[in-house]
């Protein structure tokens, strides 16, 4: 079993939809919580960054923690057709030095 | 923030042949370091390169397939050695500054061995 679990997709919306993306992680020790957005051919882009429990909003991105149920969720409002890419989710813990484990990524198509 | 910048952004190998990649950061950073991310596949951290000592490599990678230098605070290259076609991939430096958590990621170098 891999320690970060991320639907594969394709997740396909229509415009202006709310996205839902989440994580489940078998680990408890991860502390620090990360979503990247990598378009094809691109390297991966940090969207949010959230420490422990709770939420985050940045604009129409809103990131989610729940350490008791090791699920996170990022929800992107008002989607775009640029919103169109693969959304990974990251994670480390706080002994791990430098090292985040990644989820295998979900691929979204935001249709006009 | 900073522009990371990677050499080549992809190549066309013949197996057995090695090739260096070069990712340069237009400020001095922390930490870098080196992932692979297969196709079709996540992320995964090939090692943490360390200014003027060796690099760390995470279990299942290997100094002598995977040679990594970092001469300063801004530079490192990665050298994929005698490839193989299961070396194609995307290769990818990350950096880290002081007192952060996150990790910042450059362009990406796509990888082809034939």
């Amino acid at each position: 079993q891999k320690e970060v679990e991320q639907d594969p997709g394709p997740l396909s919306v229509p415009e202006g939809a709310i996205v839902s993306l989440n994580c489940t992680y078998s680990n408890s020790a991860f502390q620090y919580f990360m979503w990247y957005r990598q378009y094809s051919r691109k390297g991966p882009e940090l969207l949010m960054y959230t420490y422990s429990s709770g939420n985050k909003e940045d604009g129409r991105f809103t990131a989610q923690v729940d350490k008791s149920s090791k699920y996170i969720s990022l929800f992107i409002r008002d989607s775009q057709p640029s919103d169109s890419a693969t959304y990974l989710c990251a994670m480390k813990r706080r002994a791990a030095g430098n090292k985040l484990t990644f989820g295998g990524g979900t691929r979204v198509l935001v249709k006009p | 923030s900073a522009v990371i910048s990677q050499k080549p952004s992809r190549d066309i190998c013949q197996r057995g042949t090695s090739l260096t990649i070069q990712c340069q950061v237009d400020s001095q950073v922390t930490m870098m370091f080196w992932y692979r991310q297969q196709p079709g596949q996540s992320l995964t951290l090939i090692a943490t390169a360390n200014q003027g000592s060796e690099a760390t490599y995470e279990s299942g990678f290997v100094i002598d397939k995977f040679p990594i230098s970092r001469p300063n605070l801004t530079f490192s290259t990665l050298t994929v050695s005698n490839m193989s076609p299961e070396d194609s991939s995307i290769y990818l430096c990350s950096v880290r500054w002081d007192g952060q958590e996150t990790q910042y990621f450059g362009p990406g170098t796509r990888l082809l061995v034939l």
